[in-house]
């Protein structure tokens, strides 16, 4: 089946530190990769989306990803956390082919940075 | 600006009674999309509509149904036999093509009286 996972319900970070919000995936062929951020009682934000080329992709808010086809990774980095980034990040695929844009989403990861 | 909209923001609904969120986009998308997410685990698929007068069952349909009479126009309908209707329900759309990325509106929680 395909699949979406997100190990860490949460991390921590202290503001100024680098993130990681991890991501891996379970698809047939080459995925579209995608990452959002979602603040309390709001929709989901596009942050951005990994399609072909180059693996480290760039978004925005400073965030970027990192596409591992060997590990089936697609992490998200910030080099150095801010409070306001607090909030709850999903990575979501899009599995290569088929007839509609569905997308798979992970079950998220609520991300507090501490000051 | 474009955008999604949806409303009302919070919904409350009665038991044996049936209730419409309603979902309007600007944005010119054909594709538009309804889920339910609930805490813990992520966002799940109930329709999607990828053309005006046609729509597809999502992974938890049951209890649900849907319209699309208008490109912008994309109602979710939770029906009673919804035996836990208690979510919050998003309404996103894209364009369809494989590579773009959905837009979500800022979505409706309902909840049981």
């Amino acid at each position: 089946a395909q699949s979406v996972a997100q190990p860490e319900d949460q991390v921590n970070v202290a503001e100024g530190n680098p993130l990681t919000v991890k991501c891996t995936y379970s698809v047939s062929g080459n995925p579209y990769l995608f990452w959002y951020v979602q603040y309390p009682n709001r929709g989901l934000q596009f942050l951005l989306k990994y399609i072909t080329g180059d693996n480290l992709v760039k978004g925005s808010y400073g965030f970027e990803a990192e596409f591992n086809k060997s590990q089936t990774s697609f992490h998200l980095k910030k080099p150095s956390a801010l409070v306001s980034d607090s909030a709850l990040y999903f990575c979501a695929v899009r599995p290569y082919g088929g007839a509609t844009n569905k997308l798979i989403f992970g079950t998220g990861t609520l991300l507090a940075v501490q000051p | 600006d474009g955008g999604i909209t949806q409303s009302p923001k919070y919904l409350f609904r009665k038991e044996g009674q049936n209730v419409t969120l309603s979902c309007e986009q600007n944005l010119n998308h054909d594709a538009m999309y309804w889920y339910r997410q609930d805490p813990g685990q992520g966002l799940r698929l109930i329709y999607y509509s990828q053309i005006v007068n046609d729509f597809q069952k999502g992974d938890i349909a049951e209890g649900y149904s849907v319209s699309r009479e208008k490109k912008e126009s994309f109602p979710l309908t939770v029906t009673s036999a919804q035996k836990n209707p208690t979510a919050f329900y998003l309404c996103a759309s894209s364009i369809d093509r494989e590579n773009q990325p959905q837009h979500f509106g800022d979505g409706t929680r309902l909840s049981i009286l």
